[in-house]
């Protein structure tokens, strides 16, 4: 069991948008950025989104993440085939674990 | 290139101990925190620990304190876990992750292409 909450699974429509959402508490997601993890299938997880809303360099403008409050939400738009993948948040946990990940989230585009 | 080049598969038997490896390279090693996280058969990340290679000032999750050590060799810039008194329920896919800065906590900027460890008598 996670301290950060996320949906199992959530699908769309390839060219739709869906949204991933990630929920924690004030002393972690609350007082603390936020990293968005993808992880594609037989794949090493990859850092798609940092500080909550920030990309690295060569990620898609199309993956996009925003914060409020105690919750980060994971958006993207105009969804390929290949988009298929785990999704996972990370973020500060403090004591007693400093690091926490969410459950994850599958995303299906069918 | 950047990149974490991490140690081959392992099997071991259980009570056994293991080590493995994830070599950095392209960025600065010593001054970037560096740290593993395991995935477990269909199952999702968890963080283990976490070490800044500088100084080895390490850092634990309380569930793996004890069964999970983590060491650092700078002359290298290899790091290393090291796994005591396997069980089979340690049969996972271990991933080495730094930050890739000397701030900690971090986003984890850059990962290893993953160890798989299996456990079976």
């Amino acid at each position: 069991q996670s301290v950060l909450t996320q949906p199992p699974s959530v699908s769309a429509a390839p060219g739709q948008t869906v949204t991933i959402s990630c929920s924690g508490s004030s002393s972690t997601i609350g007082n603390n950025y936020v990293s968005w993890y993808q992880q594609l299938p037989g794949t090493a997880p990859k850092l798609l989104i940092f500080d909550n809303d920030q990309r690295p360099s060569g990620i898609s403008d199309r993956f996009s993440g925003s914060k409020s409050g105690t919750s980060a939400t994971l958006a993207i738009t105009g969804l390929h085939p290949g988009d298929e993948a785990d999704y996972y948040c990370g973020t500060w946990g403090g004591s007693p674990s400093p690091w926490v990940f969410g459950g994850g989230t599958k995303l299906t585009v069918v | 290139d950047v990149q974490l080049e991490q140690s081959g598969a392992e099997v071991k038997k259980p009570g056994e101990s293991l080590k493995i490896s994830c070599k950095g390279s392209g960025y600065s090693f010593s001054t970037s925190w560096i740290g593993w996280v395991r995935q477990m058969p269909g199952k999702g990340l968890q963080w283990m620990g976490i070490i800044f290679p500088a100084d080895s000032e390490t850092r634990y999750n309380p569930s793996f304190q004890g069964q999970a050590t983590i060491l650092v060799d700078r002359s290298i810039s290899t790091a290393y876990l090291q796994l005591s008194s396997l069980k089979a329920s340690d049969s996972a896919m271990y991933y080495c992750a730094s930050t890739t800065t000397n701030r900690w906590p971090d986003n984890f900027h850059l990962w290893g292409q993953g160890t798989m460890v299996t456990v079976s008598p």
